[in-house]
């Protein structure tokens, strides 16, 4: 069966500091891999996907910046944090193939962080 | 563009309640996809439903029901006999796209979120 790994769960950083969040996704090769924040009490916000190594799409311009390394492996970063970036950051994994069910996303348990 | 609205913002009942969450979409595409999420207060969003746009059957799990219409361009989801461990934010979202170079993105709804008193 597949899963998802984010980490850290937690993370509390100050403002210019570097970020580097990562998933990793097992079970199921070539996955789309998507990355969101939520902001406190509301909906969730697409800010980077990716169809395959090395292929980034961005939805937001902002401060942040994602890879995707290896296959099954989504890096979230920042060279300087700011304040805003703080949220609840998830990722999310994909797969479409014939004879699967499509367009499903399967969610990471998420990273809190918080900027201070 | 594609739009997702959730007009409830919360929604309390007492327990054993029925509750209906609201969701109404726009779509220019005649081919695409309807879901449910759960978002616990731990956090991870977990899959409820997927339905496309050519399946109008209302679908029953449980506890859980879906209701989807077209001519209304919503899908509606009911917890029947509420329990605390129903307490959530749910997020409905749609899905334009088959196809995996295209992403397969999501667009989600703002959300309700559902307090279950005991």
């Amino acid at each position: 069966s597949q899963t998802i790994h984010q980490w850290p769960a937690t993370l509390v950083q100050p403002v210019g500091s570097p970020l580097s969040l990562e998933c990793t996704v097992e079970g199921t090769s070539n996955p789309n891999l998507y990355w969101y924040r939520q902001a406190a009490g509301r909906g969730l916000q697409l800010l980077f996907y990716s169809v395959g190594i090395g292929q980034i799409s961005s939805e937001v311009p902002q401060n942040l910046s994602a890879s995707r390394p290896q296959d099954r492996q989504f890096i979230l970063s920042s060279k300087k944090l700011l304040l805003s970036d703080s949220g609840f950051y998830l990722c999310a994994w994909s797969v479409v193939r014939p004879g699967k069910a499509k367009n499903i996303q399967y969610f990471g348990a998420g990273t809190r962080l918080s900027v201070l | 563009a594609q739009k997702v609205t959730q007009a409830q913002t919360e929604i309390s009942v007492v327990e054993k309640e029925d509750v209906t969450l609201d969701c109404v979409y726009e779509t220019r595409d005649t081919t695409y996809y309807l879901f449910w999420y759960k978002q616990p207060p731990s956090g991870e969003l977990v899959f409820l439903i997927r339905r496309n746009s050519f399946d109008e059957q209302n679908e029953i799990s449980g506890r859980y029901s879906w209701n989807f219409q077209k001519s209304t361009s919503s899908f509606n989801f009911t917890i029947t006999a509420s329990q605390v461990v129903d307490s959530a934010v749910y997020f409905c979202a749609l899905s334009e796209e088959q196809y995996k170079a295209a992403g397969n993105k999501l667009t989600f709804g703002g959300g309700t979120r559902v307090l279950v008193k005991p």
